[in-house]
């Protein structure tokens, strides 16, 4: 079966850092996904991790720790804009499993 | 390219009725994926495809059908809607990474615009 757990909220100010943790276990591993989505809309992708470490785009950087089955995906210099479900996603062969999503509000 | 497109956008059905929720994509890949999204809850697999003529089910088939009988399209049917089924509908698809390639270029899925069915 697939478990993967992650926050359901968080609050931050603009300009700040905000770090959402993903948990997961899984019957299978082949990479750990970073989604955003806003309010009614389709989900877009931000980031991929498959080996252990750091990957850094922008404001964005993501982690992971297979060994932990642990990922965080980090929010640096937090804008207005950035307010919207953060979604964590396994990926298992071609197949994503999604946790429920963290939703983010950016308050200036 | 236009991408994944999903039509309708909206729709209400009336439990026994059915619909089929049209996806399409310009982007020649191989798999299509269709998901739901309930309220405060994550993306659930309904059904799969890793090519024309191919189709398997994921976590939630049950109440729905897919076929794929070309590349770019992948209907999702339901044939007796029951208010169970009220949610967002995503349609997303994504490439093989080519032989050798693997893991280190992301084969991300791309998504749709989605489309808001209620059954009343």
């Amino acid at each position: 079966g697939q478990n993967i757990d992650q926050p359901t909220e968080m609050t931050a100010t603009e300009g700040a850092i905000v770090q959402i943790n993903c948990t997961y276990q899984t019957s299978g591993f082949n990479g750990l996904f970073w989604y955003q989505q806003h309010a009614g809309e389709a989900p877009t992708f931000l980031s991929y991790n498959v080996l252990d470490g750091l990957e850094e785009k922008g404001r964005f950087s993501s982690f992971l720790s297979r060994s932990k089955g642990y990922s965080y995906l980090l929010l640096k210099e937090l804008q207005m804009k950035d307010s919207a479900s953060y979604l964590c996603a396994v990926k298992n062969d071609y197949k994503l499993s999604f946790g429920a999503g963290t939703t983010v509000t950016v308050r200036a | 390219n236009a991408g994944v497109t999903q039509t309708p956008k909206f729709r209400i059905l009336k439990i026994g009725q059915s619909m089929t929720l049209q996806c399409t994509q310009d982007m020649n890949h191989n798999y299509m994926y269709w998901y739901r999204q309930d309220p405060g809850m994550g993306l659930k697999l309904i059904y799969y495809s890793v090519g024309a003529g191919i189709t398997d089910k994921g976590e939630v088939p049950n109440g729905y059908n897919v076929s794929r009988s070309t590349t770019e399209d992948f209907p999702l049917r339901l044939e007796l809607a029951a208010p169970s089924q009220t949610s967002v509908y995503f349609c997303a698809s994504s490439q093989a990474p080519p032989p050798g390639q693997g893991i280190l270029d992301p084969p991300g899925q791309f998504f749709g615009p989605g489309t808001r069915l209620t059954v009343l």
